[in-house]
């Protein structure tokens, strides 16, 4: 069936870096998707949204790029910090609170 | 009041017991959500409750029944669990039914059935 995937299920960057955070979906309906951020013994904790009428959207050190072309979905962190070392999901809302989880991917932000 | 709260933080239970997970939330939200999340995986949606009636059930056993005794509390009733239903049980709620819209996640009440 379809879903939400992630390509690498682990990334470790340099602290001060730029991380990059990849999510293909394959659910060309969805028009919603939301990247949350899930540290150890927490529940997820939203970070950015993005419809899919647009292709960019940018928060606090944070922007999500949507590629409806090829169903790609990213996060990128600037100046990534120990604090920012957890597993980031992505998610599509399908529609009627219907939220499906990528499968996660975990950051490790190095000193 | 920001936040989802979810009691108890764990749980360990028999195959024969039957217990309550309780989630409650403050801030209006009319859509209240059941997830199970197993370790090193992501949270898989069990129930919806849009309006405190049952939405979406995700052909989850009958061995958990949940309910929603008004908009602010949500509750999973477990009986004759198996051990491969030990995992985290985590409960979200957001604004409004329908569309898009930010769901807000409590920490979870991590479950162990021995």
């Amino acid at each position: 069936g379809e879903s939400v995937g992630l390509h690498l299920p682990t990334l470790s960057v340099q602290e001060g870096d730029n991380s990059i955070i990849n999510c293909a979906y394959s659910n060309s309906a969805s028009d919603y998707f939301i990247w949350y951020k899930q540290e150890s013994g927490k529940g997820p904790q939203f970070i950015i949204d993005i419809r899919s009428n647009m292709d960019k959207r940018q928060g606090q050190r944070v922007t999500v790029l949507l590629n409806k072309t090829v169903k790609h979905l990213s996060l990128q962190i600037a100046a990534t910090q120990p604090g920012d070392s957890a597993v980031y999901f992505c998610a599509e809302n399908k529609g009627n609170n219907d939220m499906r989880f990528g499968a996660g991917t975990r950051l490790t932000v190095k000193p | 009041d920001t936040e989802v709260t979810q009691t108890p933080k764990h749980l360990v239970m028999g195959m024969t017991n039957k217990k309550s997970l309780k989630c409650e939330q403050h801030m209006g939200h009319r859509a209240m959500y059941w997830y199970k999340q197993k370790a090193k995986k992501p949270p898989e949606l069990m129930f919806v409750y849009s309006y405190e009636k049952l939405s979406i059930n995700e052909s989850v056993p009958s061995r958990f029944s949940p309910e929603c005794p008004n908009s602010s509390l949500l509750n999973l009733h477990l009986h004759a669990l198996q051990p491969e239903d030990s995992a985290l049980y985590l409960c979200a709620s957001s604004h409004r039914a329908g569309g898009s819209n930010e769901q807000f996640f409590g920490p979870g009440t991590r479950l162990t059935v021995l």
